[in-house]
């Protein structure tokens, strides 16, 4: 009964390599989100998706590139894999849909550790 | 600018109290929330404040907030080992998308 999961929970590739992170919730929620948190903890938004479409696309590199088949799916797709793309991916969902609410409780996902050699 | 800092860590003893600060930038924040993360686990949702109060109260967690200083702080009552954790605050933006902002961090060690 996992809300928000996502595979792998580990990840690790070569440099130039290219990789998926996979991500469900089963709340029903409209809308969804990937964060990356770098090695000091520090946490930052790349893209949010409502309804299977592109809302929030922070200054990522257009190697990251996020496939939203249906709303309760949002998968990661990263090309050409660099050192510096090493961190914990998280995925989340929240219920609001845009411009609906101000609050907005985002549940969270247990992370993905990708480790880039 | 979006920059929402927090002091790196903090060290309690169980059973006192608890006080995480936090400041943020932008005066149109509407929602501002208290995150928290356990060792290899998501964030999970403690607790959040609407712009136009200056206090909540849930249970054992009291956020304050100045908005004319736009400080935010989350103080825990009765600090417990289960506490130990990293505590984000985080800033919603009107018309934002449902976008946050969240801070540094802060890591919480209780100490027996």
């Amino acid at each position: 009964d996992t809300a928000v999961s996502q595979t792998p929970k580990y990840l690790v590739t070569q440099m130039g390599n290219d990789k998926s992170i996979k991500c469900e919730q089963n709340l029903g929620h409209d809308t969804m989100y990937w964060y990356k948190q770098d090695s000091k903890k520090f946490l930052k938004i790349m893209f949010s998706y409502n309804n299977k479409e592109l809302i929030i696309n922070e200054t990522v590199p257009n190697r990251f590139s996020p496939k939203s088949p249906d709303k309760a799916h949002l998968n990661l797709h990263i090309n050409s894999l660099e050192l510096g793309d090493s961190a914990v991916y998280f995925c989340a969902s929240s219920p609001q849909a845009f411009g609906t609410s101000p609050y907005n409780e985002q549940f969270f996902g247990p992370g993905t550790r990708l480790t880039v050699l | 600018g979006e920059d929402v800092e927090q002091s790196l860590f903090l060290s309690v003893r169980e059973g006192d109290s608890s006080v995480i600060n936090c400041t943020y930038t932008d005066s149109s924040s509407t929602y501002l929330y208290w995150y928290k993360q356990e060792p290899g686990a998501g964030l999970q949702l403690l607790t959040y404040i609407f712009s136009n109060m200056d206090m909540k109260q849930d249970q054992r967690l009291t956020v304050l907030l100045n908005k004319k200083d736009k400080h935010l702080s989350l103080r825990i009552a009765d600090t417990q080992t289960g506490d130990s954790a990293i505590y984000f605050c985080a800033e919603e933006y009107a018309g934002g998308g449902n976008k946050l902002t969240f801070g540094t961090g802060t890591q919480l060690k209780v100490e027996l």
